[in-house]
């Protein structure tokens, strides 16, 4: 079936420490997204990519960083610069273009130990 | 920053009414909004995307007006069913611009 993964579903940080959270499409799509979503509040756009080796920085980069090798897969890096990482993480896909519609995983639920 | 309000935040529907709930945003600069529903433990679903100013869209029992002079955006849901209980998204693109500014969302509870 043609869709997006993400793992784990649930991540612990420790203090200081850098976690990476992995997402997976198959749909062939080139836009990726990484949204952040804290109680209350909506989705808030962390980093996105429109075409493989590039990326661009959403609204809320800081303590964030990705990469996007392949075209498949646009992992999250949560570094230890991010004073407040616990929230739950979306990742989206689409065809390029500002109409498209955008299709999300699971998401990754990560909490600070 | 851009500010796309929805109102409520949350609202309970007994089954069977029909309810309707709001995304406003900004009215100037805009190219698109998006619609999505959030079914708990699930991943958010597209709606509707809308363009054109006096837009109506319609999937089901669910419908969307759009109103771009004025900056917002009506869901309809008519006849509730317990299965309609999600939080639903609204997502604004604005002109020369290429990312989606979400909403804080309307979270629906049907009771039966």
């Amino acid at each position: 079936d043609g869709g997006i993964t993400q793992s784990p579903k649930y991540l612990f940080r420790k203090e200081g420490q850098n976690v990476t959270l992995s997402c997976e499409q198959n749909l062939n799509h080139d836009a990726m997204y990484w949204y952040r979503q804290d109680p209350g509040q909506g989705l808030r756009l962390i980093y996105y990519s429109q075409i493989v080796n590039d990326f661009q920085k959403g609204d809320i980069a800081e303590g964030y960083s990705v990469s996007r090798e392949k075209k498949e897969s646009f992992p999250l890096t949560v570094t230890s610069a991010q004073k407040n990482p616990t929230a739950f993480y979306l990742c989206a896909s689409s065809i390029v273009g500002r109409r498209e519609t955008q299709y999300f995983g699971p998401g990754t639920r990560l909490l600070v130990l | 920053i851009l500010n796309v309000e929805q109102s409520p935040q949350s609202l309970h529907v007994q089954e069977g009414d029909s309810t309707n709930f709001t995304c406003s945003f900004p009215s100037s600069n805009f190219y698109a909004l998006h619609w999505y529903r959030w079914e708990t433990a699930k991943s958010p679903e597209a709606l509707f995307v809308m363009t054109l100013n006096g837009d109506e869209k319609k999937k089901g029992r669910i419908s969307a007006t759009l109103n771009t002079k004025e900056g917002y955006s009506y869901l309809y849901i008519k006849g509730s069913q317990p299965e309609d209980s999600a939080t639903y998204l609204c997502a604004f693109v604005k002109a020369a611009g290429n990312k989606l500014t979400f909403g804080g969302g309307t979270r629906v509870l049907v009771k039966p």
